[in-house]
């Protein structure tokens, strides 16, 4: 059971160029979020999509875009990468709500990104 | 390698004794709350949880504790090991979220002296 996936581990860009992180899960999860984690920031939430055909903004969606694709898939484009740009992402996913109340969410080991 | 760890307050602790991780939250009405440990080069890993009717859950070596009159969240760790040193970060719950969306605090490093 892989859990969360995503693809690429570490990806260099130059600033201009676009890229889209993957992230796949395997747990017919309902939701799943995309963060960046910069020292001293903790994570912070860029989009999210509560179930497969919705996607919402987060705390920092500004020059990210994303696509629920099927339930299993949840990717992050970046347009033109900005050396402001450079940090960890982090995928996750979580069940949903359901009867018992909230549940927590299951990340995955991150895209190590740096744009020069 | 992993720059997770600077700047961030630290807890130094013996190997075989108990550590405790303390958390202030922001919103009174958060109504559940998650600790996460972040192992370097690693993703943040589920520990434990607790949800608002609740000011107290036990888990193996792990216990947490929920004040909510001074919004105080803290994680203690029983015969802390070495497999214990990383990142432990608290998160809540974006209050009425039906998404589930979380609000994580910056984060407390564990090192963990043989």
């Amino acid at each position: 059971n892989a859990g969360v996936t995503q693809t690429p581990k570490f990806q260099v860009l130059k600033t201009g160029q676009s890229m889209t992180l993957q992230c796949a899960q395997d747990m017919n999860h309902n939701s799943m979020y995309w963060y960046r984690q910069d020292p001293g920031m903790g994570l912070r939430l860029i989009y999210y999509s509560a179930s497969e055909g919705t996607t919402d903004k987060g705390e920092v969606p500004n020059g990210y875009n994303v696509s629920r694709l099927n339930k299993r898939e949840f990717s992050l484009r970046l347009e033109s990468a900005a050396p402001s740009q450079t940090s960890v992402y982090f995928c996750a996913s979580r069940a949903g709500q359901g009867i018992w109340g909230n549940q927590p969410q299951h990340f995955g080991d991150g895209t190590r990104l740096s744009i020069l | 390698g992993e720059s997770v760890g600077l700047h961030l307050p630290t807890l130094s602790v013996q190997e075989g004794d108990n550590s405790i991780i303390n958390c202030a939250y922001s919103n009174s009405a958060s109504d559940y709350f998650i600790w996460y440990k972040q192992e370097s080069g690693k993703g943040p890993q589920f520990i434990i949880d607790i949800r608002s009717n609740m000011d107290k859950r036990q888990g193996q070596r792990v216990t947490v504790l929920l004040n909510k009159t001074v919004k105080h969240l803290s994680l203690q760790i029983a015969a802390t090991q070495p497999g214990d040193s990383a990142v432990y970060f608290c998160a809540e719950n974006n209050y009425g979220g039906s998404q589930g969306n979380l609000i994580f605090g910056k984060g407390t490093k564990l090192s963990v002296k043989p």
